[in-house]
C-alpha cells in the first residue's frame, strides 16, 4: 500500500483479555517501530524491527507485551492479560533503510485506540 | 533522566508571530534530530530533519542545532491558525532507536 497500515482502528476488550495488533509498513521499508500513546502524552519507544537483526525491545513496559515481525513485512503487537492502563493509542512507523542505517524519518500509520474497560 | 526533554506548553503566539520551540536531549552521541508536528487525534508528521550544527531553513520552518549544548529548536515564522498542533522531537541515537519528547502544544490565535 501507500501508506502504514493498521488494524483494527479502534478496540474495545475487557480486563484480562488478549488483543492482537496489526501494522502493515510501507514497501521497502524494513525499519518498523512500535510507540504506545496515551492521552495527552507523547509518544512511548516500545520496540523496534530491522531487517533480520534481533529486535530492540528494550521498550516494553512488561512481559504482557510481545511483538513478531514476518520477515521485513507485517507486525503484529500482542498485549496479555490487558489491564486498563494499556489503554492508548498504539503507534506503528516504518523506516527506510540506506546502508547500514535507517533515516530514522518515520512514517506512522493512523494508530490502533485500545480502551480497556 | 529522560532522553528527549521539552516544554509541554501550552504556547500561544498570535498570528504572523514567530513561534520558537525548543528540545534538550541527554545522548551525546546522537546524530539525527527530527521534528514532527501531531494534529489533535491525527498521527505525527515529519516536518524537518537536521544533521549537523547549525540552522536549516524550509519555507517558514527553521531548525536550530547546537550539539555541544545538546540542544535543538524549531522557529516557525509567520505562524498561521493552522499550524496549531503538537510538536515532537525526535532524536536518533547510535543504536538506530529514534526517541521522542513529550510534545509542545503550539496554539496561533488569529
Amino acid at each position: 500500500g501507500a501508506g502504514v497500515s493498521q488494524s483494527p482502528s479502534n478496540k474495545v476488550t475487557e480486563k484480562g483479555k488478549d488483543v492482537e495488533l496489526r501494522c502493515d509498513p510501507i514497501s521497502g521499508h524494513t525499519a518498523l517501530y512500535w510507540y504506545r500513546q496515551r492521552l495527552g502524552q507523547g509518544l512511548e519507544f516500545l520496540i523496534y524491527f530491522q531487517g533480520n537483526s534481533a529486535p530492540d525491545k528494550s521498550g516494553l513496559p512488561s512481559d504482557r507485551f510481545s511483538a513478531e515481525r514476518t520477515g521485513e513485512s507485517v507486525s503484529t503487537l500482542t498485549i496479555q492479560r490487558t489491564q486498563q492502563e494499556d489503554s492508548a493509542v498504539y503507534l506503528c512507523a516504518s523506516s527506510l533503510v540506506l546502508g547500514p542505517r535507517n533515516t530514522g524519518e518515520l512514517f506512522f500509520g493512523e494508530g490502533s485506540r485500545l480502551t480497556v474497560l | 533522566q529522560k532522553e528527549v526533554e521539552q516544554n509541554s506548553g501550552p504556547l500561544s503566539v498570535p498570528e504572523g508571530a514567530i513561534a520558537s520551540l525548543n528540545c534538550t536531549y541527554s545522548d551525546r552521541v546522537s546524530q539525527s534530530f527530527f521534528w514532527y508536528r501531531q494534529y489533535s487525534g491525527k498521527s505525527p508528521e515529519l516536518i524537518m530533519s537536521i544533521y549537523s550544527n547549525g540552522d536549516k531553513e524550509d519555507g517558514r520552518f527553521t531548525a536550530q542545532l547546537n550539539k555541544a549544548s545538546q540542544y535543538v529548536s524549531l522557529l516557525i515564522r509567520d505562524s498561521q491558525p493552522s499550524d496549531s498542533a503538537t510538536y515532537l522531537c525526535a532524536v536518533k541515537t547510535g543504536a538506530n532507536n529514534l526517541f521522542f519528547g513529550t510534545g509542545t502544544r503550539l496554539t496561533v490565535i488569529p
